[in-house]
């Protein structure tokens, strides 16, 4: 059973593309974070929300608590974003994981 | 400034052996986390260490073990290798222990990749 389940797990976009990656959850949380990898193994991190929505340059996210969902979207997608997208929950002293998201951009 | 450093960066064992990674965190953080990450379990949370003390520890064997150092500096150890630990194994900073296990405001590490044979 995954507590975090990301979908799609594979993404490739035109590079300009309005992309949006999900993020949904079964456990109540105190926080999520989005994080991104890039090839080589290198994380950073992008957001973490506890409610309502973030946003960054390019990148919005999004959280609803109530329906267990979050969102990332990438507006006027460019192949440096190629990565894989990673969710993560905190509930309590536990944390888990999704098994990411890997998107390529081409240009 | 400095980042995250981890060292080695890449390390090979044998079955059985026993390995030490080390984790140099930014300048100023008390909190260094562990992670591990493998193509089938993707990213598990080994512990996180702020002050020198464990303040939370993930779901992993007793060979899994880690200290803090005063400086912030941190080291995990795998006793008894098997096959399974292969993995990059990762850690973060940050100045703050937040809430959770991932706080606010932390850099990861380049990671240290380690295969068993």
């Amino acid at each position: 059973k995954n507590e975090v389940e990301q979908s799609p797990q594979n993404l490739t976009a035109q590079e300009g593309e309005f992309i949006t990656i999900n993020c949904s959850y079964s456990v109540g949380i105190s926080a999520l974070h989005w994080l991104q990898q890039h090839p080589g193994g290198g994380i950073v991190s992008l957001f973490m929300l506890s409610s309502g929505k973030k946003k960054h340059g390019r990148l919005i996210a999004t959280i609803n608590i109530q329906e267990k969902h979050s969102s990332l979207h990438i507006t006027a997608s460019h192949p440096r974003d190629s990565a894989v997208y990673i969710c993560a929950v905190i509930t309590g002293n536990q944390f888990y994981f999704g098994t990411g998201t890997s998107l390529t951009v081409i240009p | 400034k400095a980042g995250v450093t981890q060292t080695p960066r890449y390390l090979i064992k044998t079955r059985g052996q026993q390995v030490t990674l080390s984790c140099s965190p930014i300048s100023g953080h008390r909190s260094v986390s562990w992670y591990q990450q493998t193509p089938g379990q993707g990213l598990q949370f080994l512990f996180e260490y702020f002050s020198e003390t464990q303040r939370n520890k993930g779901n992993f064997p007793g060979r899994f073990s880690g200290r803090q150092f005063s400086n912030s500096r941190s080291e995990m150890n795998v006793s008894t290798l098997e096959l399974g630990d292969s993995a990059l194994y990762l850690c973060a900073s940050s100045l703050l222990t937040g809430t959770g296990i991932l706080p606010y405001g932390y850099t990861f590490g380049s990671g240290t990749r380690l295969t068993v044979v």
